[in-house]
């Protein structure tokens, strides 16, 4: 299968820093998408990554590596507000698979 | 500039019945890609339509279909509704098609349609 697996809950205090680890298949793969959601609400677009390496965005960085099949979603100066799920998507040929999320609380 | 709306936000429907959910984009906006969002099974993705084409599909049955207008706006039909297709219904819009490898990749979700099958 083309599993996505992240943690399922993650805790953090503010101010501090904390990655968020996705691991996904690489048969197939195109790109890495990261959301934020906030409960009740729907996703917000945070990151596409179709490159190895570390793109950053404000106070949020996402990292990928094609061989490995891993990437990180890294938060910076936590805040309250980014208290969500975290989803981690991966791009296929003709499909797109999302992990469980990633549910952290600041 | 007007996000994602989705038609209607809430629906309940009976065993059997079918529903159709609609889905207009942000203008400029050719893909549309719709998602089932459920406690049990999460995010899974249904199918995208770009440029009024089906363009990829998720692992769902036969009874959900969809179709794309030539303004972008999309539906989504599911027809002989279960008590598991309860769900809420999210559709997202982007300027290109899903995973590719140039810019304008980001993906707007729209509110979603919370639907309940009795």
């Amino acid at each position: 299968g083309q599993n996505i697996d992240q943690p399922t809950e993650m805790t953090a205090t503010e101010g501090a820093i904390v990655q968020i680890n996705c691991t996904y298949q690489t048969s197939g793969f195109n790109g890495l998408f990261w959301y934020q959601q906030h409960a009740g609400e729907a996703p917000t677009f945070l990151s596409y990554n179709v490159l190895d390496g570390l793109e950053e965005k404000g106070r949020f960085s996402s990292f990928l590596s094609r061989s490995k099949g891993y990437s990180y979603l890294l938060l910076k100066e936590l805040q309250m507000k980014d208290s969500a799920s975290y989803l981690c998507a991966g791009s296929y040929n003709n499909d797109m698979r999302f992990g469980a999320g990633t549910r952290l609380t600041v | 500039k007007a996000g994602v709306t989705q038609t209607p936000r809430y629906l309940i429907k009976t065993r059997g019945q079918q529903v159709t959910l609609s889905c207009s984009p942000i203008s400029g906006h050719r893909s549309v890609s719709w998602y089932q969002q459920t406690p049990g099974q999460g995010l899974q993705f249904l199918f995208e339509y770009f440029s009024e084409t089906q363009r990829n599909k998720g692992n769902f049955p036969g009874r959900f279909s969809g179709r794309q207008f030539s303004n972008s706006r999309s539906e989504m039909n599911v027809s002989t509704l279960e008590l598991g297709d309860s769900a809420l219904y999210l559709c997202a819009s982007s300027y290109t098609l899903l995973g590719g490898t140039g810019l304008r990749n980001e993906q707007f979700f729209g509110p979603g349609t919370r639907l309940t099958v009795l």
